[in-house]
């Protein structure tokens, strides 16, 4: 089945600097990546997703880039606010027989100090 | 997006009894919605696929008899956890696919068996 390896574990930025989390997945047949942010308590919010057919795809201050070939993906978070603080989790969607499952990556804390 | 609600938020029960979470589809009619279970500080692990008029899809190692899961209808599934114990307690999160496209979770539900 799919594997995906998120990293890193804990990032720490400054507000205004840039935030960058990188994901690795294992099957090629994969096709949709979602990143989403879950603050202490609260299900996943999706925050940006990229499909397979797209290199980059980018909303405000977020964007995420594609690898298809290295079957890597990235989550950039420019201008980074103390809001921003949460954990970050990366997700691969294969298609076929696995249709609609979601493999998360093992999440990233992200914590932005002002 | 989609509009995910889930019932009750948290819950305390005794060892041995059975606790029902319901997971509500508010704004969208899903045919599939998936449950996830998340120990703290921990990824979202798969428990089950979870489809309107049919038997739920269990993952590896997810014991069907003791978490029973129910797709009635097309906005609403159960999952109902039987004879809890202490390692039951955690922190379970539904889903719902929309149509293959984006997935929205669940504000989730803190089971602590005690």
């Amino acid at each position: 089945g799919e594997n995906v390896e998120q990293h890193p574990s804990t990032l720490s930025v400054q507000e205004g600097d840039s935030a960058v989390i990188k994901c690795t997945y294992s099957d090629s047949a994969s096709n949709y990546f979602p990143w989403y942010k879950q603050e202490l308590g609260k299900g996943p919010q999706l925050i940006i997703d990229i499909r397979s057919n797209v290199g980059e795809k980018k909303d405000q201050r977020i964007a995420v880039t594609l690898n298809k070939t290295a079957k890597h993906f990235s989550l950039h978070i420019t201008e980074t606010q103390p809001e921003d603080s949460a954990v970050y989790f990366c997700a691969a969607r294969a298609g076929g027989t696995s249709y609609g499952k979601l493999t998360f990556g093992q999440g990233t804390i992200l914590t932005v100090h002002p | 997006g989609a509009v995910v609600s889930q019932h009750p938020s948290w819950v305390i029960c005794k060892s041995g009894t059975s606790v029902k979470i319901e997971c509500r589809s508010l704004d969208f009619q899903a045919t599939t919605m998936f449950w996830y279970r998340q120990f703290p500080k921990q990824s979202l692990m798969l428990m089950a696929t979870s489809n309107e008029g049919s038997k739920a899809t269990y993952e590896q190692g997810v014991e069907k008899d003791k978490f029973l899961i129910n797709h009635a209808s097309l906005t609403l599934s159960t999952l109902t956890v039987t004879s809890a114990h202490p390692e039951d307690s955690s922190f379970y999160i539904c889903s719902v696919d929309q149509g293959g496209r984006e997935q929205y979770f669940g504000p989730g539900t803190r089971l602590t068996v005690t």
